[in-house]
């Protein structure tokens, strides 16, 4: 069974443009997550999705924004991008029930870079 | 609000010692506790899985521990080998919940 994909893998922006991510979840997996890592902050949640709808969100600023589409897979936007959005963002697939109920699946991330 | 803290930051041992990783959180009502291995600009590959309702799980050299009720976790590596070096990450999902609480992780360097 193929892993998460993300693309693209590396991203290079400047400030003030708009940036969209991209990320299919493992076959059968609707539950997506994503979460931006940097080394000051580490690991932080951004969004949820679930069958086509945001589940949960976390503590960032209204310029991050996502969606998920009926097979899945899931983008989220960045706009008006600043340099301290400079980081790796990481997407995570969950299965709905069955033995891995709730374990979740990183992807290989996207290195955003802002300047 | 749920924090997860991981000690040490920092660890180098030579190659063939067991080692312990911790990790302690605040809030005991979790439902999962999930230890993930990162190598160096990588994603995170998932390690073990303990449910709260279990107190350890174990796969190959790898053994992780939870104690609910006071918080802790702790994952035990033995015979460490150059290709255990990485950065090792504990985090925990609340009931209902997706959402992981990561830890900032603790980087382990295997010197053969």
């Amino acid at each position: 069974k193929a892993g998460v994909t993300q693309t693209p893998r590396y991203l290079i922006k400047t400030r003030g443009q708009q940036v969209t991510l991209s990320c299919s979840p493992i076959s059968g997996h609707r539950s997506v997550s994503w979460y931006q890592q940097t080394p000051g902050q580490g690991l932080q949640f951004l969004f949820e999705y679930f069958s086509e709808t945001q589940r949960n969100k976390g503590n960032f600023p209204g310029r991050f924004s996502g969606r998920q589409f009926s097979n899945s897979r899931s983008e989220m936007n960045v706009s008006t991008l600043e340099l301290g959005d400079s980081a790796l963002y990481l997407c995570a697939s969950s299965s709905d029930g069955g033995p891995d109920y709730y374990e979740q699946y990183f992807g290989p991330g996207t290195r955003l870079t802002v300047t | 609000k749920q924090e997860v803290t991981q000690i040490p930051a920092a660890l180098s041992v030579p190659e063939g010692e067991n080692l312990v990783l911790n990790c302690s959180f605040t809030d005991s009502a979790i439902y999962n506790l999930q230890w993930f291995r990162q190598d160096p600009g990588k994603g995170l590959t998932s390690l073990l899985l303990i449910q709260s309702s279990q107190r350890e799980q174990t796969s190959g050299r790898l053994n992780a521990s939870l104690d609910k009720s006071s918080g802790r976790s702790t994952l035990y590596i033995a015979a460490s080998q150059p290709g255990d070096s990485a950065t090792y990450l504990c985090a925990v999902n609340g009931a209902g919940s997706y959402q992981l609480t990561f830890g900032k992780g603790t980087k382990l360097s295997v010197i053969p």
